[in-house]
């Protein structure tokens, strides 16, 4: 079965520091697909990046990247020089790589906590 | 360009009515996916829809929990006889096809509390 784990309930970071979210996953499916989203105090799921079992390299999105391990199953985000807004619930999530269906397994979340 | 629009945002309900919740997917999107989030907690897979099919139930209660995607129209999440426990955020994700590449686009969520 797949599993995602966030070991991080909180985090507490002063502004423009960078930050590491953990993730862990445990899957037997070479093919799969790994997601990070944000979820602020209003509610909404923002996708942030994306990253593929078979992707050579770590996905970048602006001030986001992924550090993927592959033999070590972790997805670490990474955020550079944090800001206020950036205080938020961030969960990890995976993707069965196989036939169809974008059905994700969520982590239980860490909550970043952004200080001025 | 509107993204997915999920309604009601909030919903009230006293336990033993029922609750529905609508999604309208991305335009060009056929594929709906529900999702439902307990407090505190991540989200959890429930359904998975396509125009006039349900593809994935998994994770769908066997009992009081419905969903259907018509062909002309939202997609419907139902509870019936809702209970406290019921209380939750559902989301709604919908996506251009039901391959297994890039992004999974969500709604706002609709919140579900059961007096």
């Amino acid at each position: 079965a797949q599993k995602i784990t966030q070991t991080q309930p909180g985090m507490f970071v002063q502004e423009k520091e960078a930050v590491t979210l953990d993730c862990t996953y445990d899957t037997s499916d070479p093919s799969y697909g790994l997601f990070w989203y944000k979820q602020p105090s209003s509610g909404e799921m923002i996708f942030l990046i994306y990253q593929g079992s078979y992707d050579q390299q770590n996905a970048t999105e602006g001030r986001y990247s992924l550090n993927f391990q592959k033999a070590r199953k972790s997805a670490n985000l990474v955020i550079s020089a944090s800001q206020l807004g950036d205080s938020a619930m961030y969960f990890c999530a995976m993707r069965k790589g196989s036939q169809g269906a974008q059905k994700l397994v969520f982590g239980q979340g860490t909550r970043l906590t952004i200080n001025p | 360009n509107a993204g997915v629009m999920q309604n009601p945002r909030h919903l009230v309900r006293r336990r033993g009515q029922e609750a529905r919740l609508r999604c309208s997917p991305m335009k060009g999107h056929s594929h709906v996916y529900w999702y439902r989030q307990l407090p505190e907690e991540g989200l959890k897979f429930m359904v998975y829809l396509q125009k006039e099919n349900i593809i994935d139930e998994s994770g769908m209660p066997k009992e009081r929990f419905s969903a259907e995607f018509p062909k002309e129209g939202p997609s419907i999440l139902r509870i019936q006889q809702v209970v406290r426990g019921d209380s939750a955020a559902y989301f709604c994700a919908s996506s251009e096809t039901g391959a297994n590449t890039g992004e999974l686009f969500f709604g706002e969520g609709s919140r579900l509390t059961v007096l």
